[in-house]
């Protein structure tokens, strides 16, 4: 199975600063299938971006999803007090599905 | 509007059953695929199963292949997870997830919608 590493695992930003963050793939993801989704506490998660770049409905274009292969980026342009949560990265390209283990993005 | 329900979850001696079940409404249920999600207190979100669309296709992750069983009921809306042989690894909130996929033969792989979730604990 392919093994998904998140990088960092808490990135400390303010809001109105730009965040970057990292999926690593064990193995080249197939066709780009990779999703990212959003988590905050107590709360199901909630999809962001699936096939790497493409937004899911609703979601405010200052989510982006970049990458192909091993390595792939999310990247939020500008942050603001809602964003602050725990993101999650998927495969779907191989069976079975994994996640990573996710970066927390806490305020600064 | 997509409502996914999770219910049944609650504590469980270990080597005990429980099923559970997620009330589906807002879409045409009998379309698309769904799968369960796990997520252990603390911990990231791990994929335990999966059906397609009129049941005649499922799947699990090797560690609870055997014991867990996914089922739906689509004259109630309604999907299900029977969980048999529980561990105390087993110890989650449960998700159920849709698949955006209304191909008959392949999921997407990823969830558009969750349900709320609802927590397993497997404990003496």
């Amino acid at each position: 199975e392919i093994v998904l590493t998140q990088s960092p695992a808490t990135l400390s930003l303010s809001p109105g600063e730009r965040a970057t963050l990292s999926c690593g793939a064990s193995q080249s993801v197939s066709s780009s299938y990779l999703a990212w989704y959003q988590q905050k506490p107590g709360l199901a998660p909630r999809l962001l971006i699936y096939d790497a770049s493409s937004r899911a409905t609703g979601i405010p274009d200052r989510f982006s999803g970049s990458g192909s292969g091993t390595d792939f980026t999310l990247t939020i342009s500008r942050l603001e007090p809602e964003d602050f949560a725990v993101y999650y990265c998927q495969q779907y390209g191989s069976s079975p599905g994994t996640f990573g283990q996710g970066t927390k993005l806490e305020i600064k | 509007e997509v409502q996914l329900v999770e219910s049944g979850g609650g504590l469980v001696q270990p080597g005990g059953s429980l099923r559970l079940s997620c009330a589906a409404s807002g879409f045409t249920f009998s379309s698309y695929w769904m799968h369960w999600v796990r997520q252990a207190p603390g911990k990231g979100l791990v994929w335990v199963s999966r059906i397609n669309s009129d049941g005649s296709s499922t799947s699990y992750a090797d560690s609870v292949k055997g014991r867990f069983t996914i089922s739906r009921d689509n004259a109630k809306n309604t999907l299900y997870l029977q969980m048999n042989s529980l561990r105390a690894e087993d110890t989650a909130v449960y998700y159920c997830a849709r698949d955006p996929s209304q191909n008959y033969y392949d999921s997407s792989g990823y969830s558009d919608y969750w349900g709320q979730g609802t927590l397993v604990t497997v404990s003496s």
